[in-house]
């Protein structure tokens, strides 16, 4: 149980486009959701919370307009990423949580490669 | 605010070899500690975490941590490495938001090789 997946796994697209990810819980509610960008070598650094049905909260320093964050149902989150530039190419990490505002138990998907041309 | 480090981003053992992975963690509160595990193409599963209960604290696959207080530290270790243990270890802590959400801020990450 808790499977938390995500598409796609890899994407590459052109400088000044938007390329939307989708982070899906398959057998349970995710009440939260967090966003997360890994760089190579470096940790995960949480972008972004989003409990269902409200606003996304961002941390600091995420530009909340270039990373948009929708959170509409219990098993569907998705992280749109808006004109993107190479500065942006990063792998995506999200995890959900049934529980509201709790971090400690998070499931998390596989991932997203973003490569921007 | 929280932090941990984590000491060493390789680390290469022997098949049957005690596994030791190192973090340390820095916090103004009683913390929650946490390891996590990335195999390959995966997404990162939960070995074990620290809620201030028992120091030892023992996980899943034959994995446990000490909690040291004094040291400020909570390794994981295992007795004897197994070849499926090959994969990304993470050690994280759990904190609060500038908006007062929970959060986990993770270590770097120990890339775990088992040598055959």
């Amino acid at each position: 149980g808790a499977v938390v997946s995500q598409h796609p796994s890899w994407v590459i697209c052109k400088s000044g486009t938007s390329v939307k990810i989708e982070c899906r819980s398959l057998d349970f509610q995710a009440t939260t959701m967090f966003w997360y960008r890994q760089f190579p070598k470096q940790s995960l650094m949480l972008m972004a919370t989003s409990n269902e049905g409200s606003k996304a909260t961002y941390e600091q320093g995420v530009e909340k307009d270039k990373f948009l964050i929708n959170h509409a149902s219990l098993t569907l989150s998705t992280l749109t990423v808006t004109s993107a530039h190479p500065e942006d190419s990063s792998f995506y990490i999200c995890s959900a949580s049934p529980l509201a505002g709790f971090a400690d138990t998070q499931y998390f998907g596989p991932g997203t490669r973003l490569t921007v041309l | 605010a929280q932090s941990v480090t984590q000491l060493g981003s390789h680390v290469s053992v022997s098949e049957g070899a005690l596994v030791l992975l190192r973090c340390n963690y820095s916090s103004s509160v009683p913390p929650y500690l946490f390891w996590y595990v990335q195999y390959p193409n995966q997404g990162l599963q939960l070995l074990l975490k620290y809620t201030s209960a028992a120091t030892l604290v023992k996980g899943i696959n034959g994995f446990e941590a000490e909690f040291k207080k004094s040291e400020t530290s909570f390794h994981l270790t295992k007795p004897s490495a197994h070849m499926s243990d090959a994969a990304e270890y993470f050690c994280a802590v759990r904190g609060i938001s500038n908006f007062g959400n929970e959060k986990l801020t993770f270590g770097t990450g120990t890339r775990l090789t088992i040598i055959p």
